[in-house]
C-alpha cells in the first residue's frame, strides 16, 4: 500500500478549465510538499504546507492542507499548456527524516 | 540560483558490472540524500546522509548500495554489482537542514541519472 494516494493518476483537459489534483493518507504528516516534474528532470518544489487547513496560492494554483494533516489539494485555475507535466505530492512524517512520495498525477492541458 | 548537478546524465551497463553515479551538492548544504524513480513508478527515497554517515536507508538500499563523500564537494552513490530491477532514475538530493517536519526544509534535486542495466 502507499503511503500517499494521488488521485486522478492521469488527467487532461482543454486549455481555460479547472482542474484539482487530490493526495490522501491515513497518517498525519507533518507537511506536505508539492512539486512538479519534467520528463527527465528532478521534481521541482512548488510548495510547503504546514498547518491544517493552511491554503496557499501560487498566481493560478491553490494548494490546501486538510484540517487533520492527512490530505492536500492543488487546484489549478484556468489552465494553460504550460501546466502540462507530473505533479508529485510528498509528505514527511513527524520524526521521519525523509519524504515519502505519492505516484503523482500526470496532468495534460490541450491548447 | 545554485543547483545540484549529477553526472552522467545517462549510464548504459551490463548486469553485474559496478557503476558510481555522482551529485555534487549545493555548497552550503550539510544534508545529502538519493532517490530513484523506477520507470512509470513513483519515486522512492534510498539514503539520507549528514555528517560523513548514513543516517537512514530504505529496504532497497541493501548491501549492493553504498554511499560516500570522498572530498568536500561530492557525494556518490555506488552499485556493486547491479541487476536489471536497478535501472531507473536516481536523484540526489540535498538541504541545508534535516528534511524533517519541524525544519519545513526544501529539498534541492539533481536532474538525475538515468542508469540501464542491459
Amino acid at each position: 500500500t502507499q503511503l500517499l494516494e494521488q488521485s486522478p493518476q492521469f488527467l487532461s483537459i482543454q486549455e481555460g478549465e479547472n482542474l484539482t489534483v487530490y493526495c490522501n493518507s491515513s497518517s498525519v504528516f507533518s507537511s506536505l510538499q508539492w512539486y512538479r516534474q519534467e520528463p527527465g528532470e528532478g521534481p521541482v518544489l512548488l510548495v510547503t504546507v504546514v498547518t491544517g487547513g493552511e491554503v496557499k496560492k501560487l498566481k493560478r494554483l491553490t494548494f490546501q492542507f486538510g484540517d487533520a494533516r492527512k490530505d492536500s489539494s492543488l487546484h489549478i485555475t484556468a489552465a494553460q499548456p504550460g501546466d502540462t507535466g507530473l505533479y508529485l505530492c510528498a509528505g514527511e512524517r513527524p520524526n521521519d527524516y525523509k519524504l515519502s512520495f505519492g505516484a503523482g498525477t500526470t496532468v495534460t492541458v490541450r491548447a | 540560483e545554485p543547483e545540484v548537478t549529477q553526472t552522467p546524465s545517462h549510464q548504459v551497463t551490463q548486469m553485474g558490472q559496478e557503476v558510481i553515479l555522482r551529485c555534487v551538492p549545493i555548497s552550503n548544504h550539510l544534508y545529502f540524500y538519493w532517490y530513484r524513480q523506477i520507470l512509470g513508478q513513483k519515486v522512492e527515497f534510498l539514503v539520507s546522509f549528514y555528517n560523513n554517515e548514513i543516517s537512514e536507508k530504505s529496504e532497497i538500499f541493501d548491501d549492493q548500495f553504498s554511499v560516500e563523500r570522498p572530498d568536500g564537494s561530492n557525494f556518490t552513490l555506488k552499485i556493486r554489482s547491479t541487476k536489471l530491477e536497478d535501472s531507473a532514475m536516481y536523484f540526489c538530493a540535498s538541504s541545508q537542514r534535516p528534511a524533517a517536519g519541524e525544519y519545513n526544509e526544501k529539498l534541492f534535486f539533481g536532474s538525475g541519472t538515468q542508469l540501464s542495466v542491459l
